[in-house]
Parts: C-alpha cells; sequence; structure tokens
C-alpha cells in the first residue's frame, strides 16, 4: 500500500485560507486520495477524496499534481472550528484492501 | 437518525477481566470497522467486517474478537484486557459494496475510552 507523508503541525490565522500538504509518491493507479480530519476527542469526519482530478465540496478542495505524487487540501477560509488534526490517506476504492490506514496526521491550529 | 452509536463511553478494567464494547448503525450500511486510538497517534484497524456474516482482521487483532451479530451491530471484545489495550476505540460503518469501484465514507462513532489498571 502506498504511504503518506505530512508534516507534524502548521498553523493559520482565522478567515484565511490553510493550505495542508500531503505527499504520496508511491501512490498506485487505482489508489485514491482521501482526507479526514478528527476534532479533540471526537470521531474521524470524512473531507473530501480524489483520484486525479482536481475536486471541491462545501468543505474544502483537493488539488492534486499531475504526477500524482502529492496533493493539497485547501481550507479556503479557516475558523477556529477547523482546529484539528487532518489525515491524508491513499487506499483502493475496491476490494480486501479497501480499508483506511491511518498515520499520525498533521494538526491545524487556526489562530484568531 | 443517530449514526454510529457506541457504549459504553468510558470504562475501567483490571488486567484480567473481560468486556465487549458495543457498536450499533442505523444507516443500513453493510461494512463495518473496529479501530483503537493511542494517545498521539492515528488510527489502527484492528477488524472489519464487510458485510453481514464475515469478519476479517485488520492490523491490530491480537487480543480480540468480533461478532457481526446481523447488518446493524459490530462487537468488539477483550477476552482478557491488558494495560497495552489502553485505548481509544472507534467502531465506524459504510455503505461499502466490495468489488466495486464506488466509494462511501467512512462513518464513525464517538469513542470507546478504555483504561486498564
Amino acid at each position: 500500500d502506498a504511504k503518506t507523508t505530512q508534516p507534524p503541525s502548521m498553523d493559520c490565522a482565522e478567515g484565511r485560507a490553510a493550505n495542508l500538504p500531503c505527499n504520496h509518491s508511491t501512490i498506485s493507479g487505482n489508489e485514491y486520495v482521501y482526507w479526514y480530519r478528527q476534532i479533540h476527542s471526537q470521531g474521524p469526519q470524512y473531507i473530501i477524496h480524489g483520484l486525479k482530478n482536481n475536486e471541491t465540496n462545501e468543505m474544502a478542495s483537493l488539488i492534486i499534481t499531475e504526477d500524482r505524487k502529492s496533493s493539497t487540501l485547501i481550507l479556503p477560509h479557516a475558523t477556529l472550528r477547523d482546529t484539528a488534526v487532518y489525515y491524508c490517506i491513499v487506499r483502493v476504492a475496491w476490494g480486501a484492501n479497501s480499508k483506511l490506514t491511518f498515520g499520525k496526521g498533521i494538526t491545524l491550529s487556526v489562530r484568531p | 437518525n443517530a449514526g454510529v452509536t457506541q457504549t459504553p463511553k468510558f470504562q475501567v478494567l483490571k488486567t484480567g477481566q473481560s468486556m465487549t464494547l458495543q457498536c450499533a448503525q442505523d444507516m443500513n450500511h453493510n461494512s463495518m470497522y473496529w479501530y483503537r486510538q493511542d494517545p498521539g497517534m492515528g488510527l489502527r484497524l484492528i477488524y472489519y467486517s464487510a458485510s453481514e456474516g464475515t469478519t476479517d482482521k485488520g492490523e491490530v487483532p491480537n487480543g480480540y474478537n468480533v461478532s457481526r451479530l446481523n447488518k446493524r451491530e459490530f462487537s468488539l471484545r477483550l477476552e482478557s484486557a491488558a494495560p497495552s489495550q489502553t485505548s481509544v476505540y472507534f467502531c465506524a460503518s459504510s455503505e461499502d459494496t466490495w468489488g466495486t469501484d464506488a466509494f462511501y465514507e467512512q462513518y464513525f462513532g464517538p469513542g470507546t475510552r478504555l483504561t486498564v489498571t
């Protein structure tokens, strides 16, 4: 399975865009990139996923490089409630290996 | 629609005691999962159930057993608790249909905080 590398932490100012990077240099052609986040003491929450095209939903945007070796999750207007651990995960979409493997993630701190 | 519920929320056990963590979902999902999260760490998969009647080992299955009682419920049992099993346990479910390339997000419960002394 491909693994991901994320910096341990970052911060941003409230109202500004938060750009969370993720490296997945060994990603396979059939593996998707998923982002989940975990607000303190709660269960993880799905944010967004993509294969090779950029994706946007009501929570965030996902930018995947053309070679698919890295991606960036963008929270366009971060709020204090976005302070959380963000997990970048790669996995196949189907089959017996279709399970989520969580690393340590990146801790985002949004400051007032 | 309660989503994924877990009981109990907190539990303290002594070494060697046994207990069962309960998980239920009301979203008619096919797949259910048990994860553990140690302090400062990501989640690790213990067991999963792709569909009613099937269970498979995840990354860290030793010391645990599971039962997929029906489509709604997936329980995790510790037969002889050890201090190394002190952790937060999360149950999750998804609509995954194995063998297809459709994506279904996993929904997580609030967690059970277990301490083994």
